[in-house]
């Protein structure tokens, strides 16, 4: 069955320090997405991705980096971990662009700690 | 600009008590509307969905419909289980120009059922 899954699941770093969180999907989909879930906010925008080589910014993209060098990664960058990116990480998938009506599919998320 | 109203929790229930969750949205078009759910521990997964007016969308025993007058989504269901205790997302498909599209989460609503 198709599926889409992070790793690591939990991952504690500390302050200032690089950290990659993986997303991969065997959906075949070209658009992935990355958002953060923190209490009060829900879900919120990073990056996304259209297809191989495209990135765009969200919402809150300041501290992120994405890219795109195939279709079924996308991994999530945080340049230099900061205490307020401490948070629960989504990765998600979808196909239809621009369509209006796709459906997107969501890994199992990433708990991120930055001490 | 776009946005999304849910109805903030949490929302405490007995076993077969009917639930709805509110949800309202403003938006210069007419998005595709998405009820996501979101059990503990766990990723996001689509609950039901509904892409143009009157249309209603159902899913284990959960419905809402697509009200174009009112801009609203609520989910409803006539006799909730414990097993649906969970955090539940109304997410409008806002178009953010051209052919890009963008899901925007409302903050959830916990919902815990008590047997």
């Amino acid at each position: 069955d198709a599926e889409i899954t992070q790793s690591p699941r939990h991952k504690i770093t500390e302050t200032g320090r690089q950290v990659t969180l993986a997303c991969h999907q065997t959906w075949n989909h070209n658009n992935m997405f990355w958002y953060r879930q923190d209490l009060g906010h829900g879900l919120r925008l990073i990056h996304y991705s259209y297809g191989v080589h495209d990135t765009n910014k969200g919402e809150v993209s300041d501290g992120y980096s994405v890219s795109r060098s195939n279709t079924e990664d996308l991994p999530l960058t945080l340049e230099s971990a900061a205490s307020s990116q401490t948070s629960v990480y989504f990765c998600a998938s979808s196909d239809l662009r621009g369509q209006g009506v796709q459906t997107q599919y969501f890994g199992p998320g990433t708990r991120l700690l930055v001490l | 600009g776009d946005s999304v109203t849910q109805m903030e929790g949490p929302v405490t229930l007995s076993e077969e008590a009917f639930l709805t969750i509110n949800c309202t949205y403003t938006a210069t078009g007419y998005p595709s509307l998405f009820w996501y759910v979101q059990y503990p521990g766990e990723g996001l997964q689509l609950l039901l969905k509904a892409t143009k007016a009157d249309d209603k969308g159902s899913n284990k025993g959960f419905e809402a419909t697509y009200r174009k007058e009112t801009t609203s989504f609520h989910l409803e269901k006539g006799s909730v289980q414990v097993s649906d205790s969970a955090v539940y997302f109304c997410a409008p498909l806002f178009n953010s120009g051209g052919s890009n599209y963008k899901l925007t989460f409302g903050k959830g609503t916990l919902l815990t059922v008590n047997p």
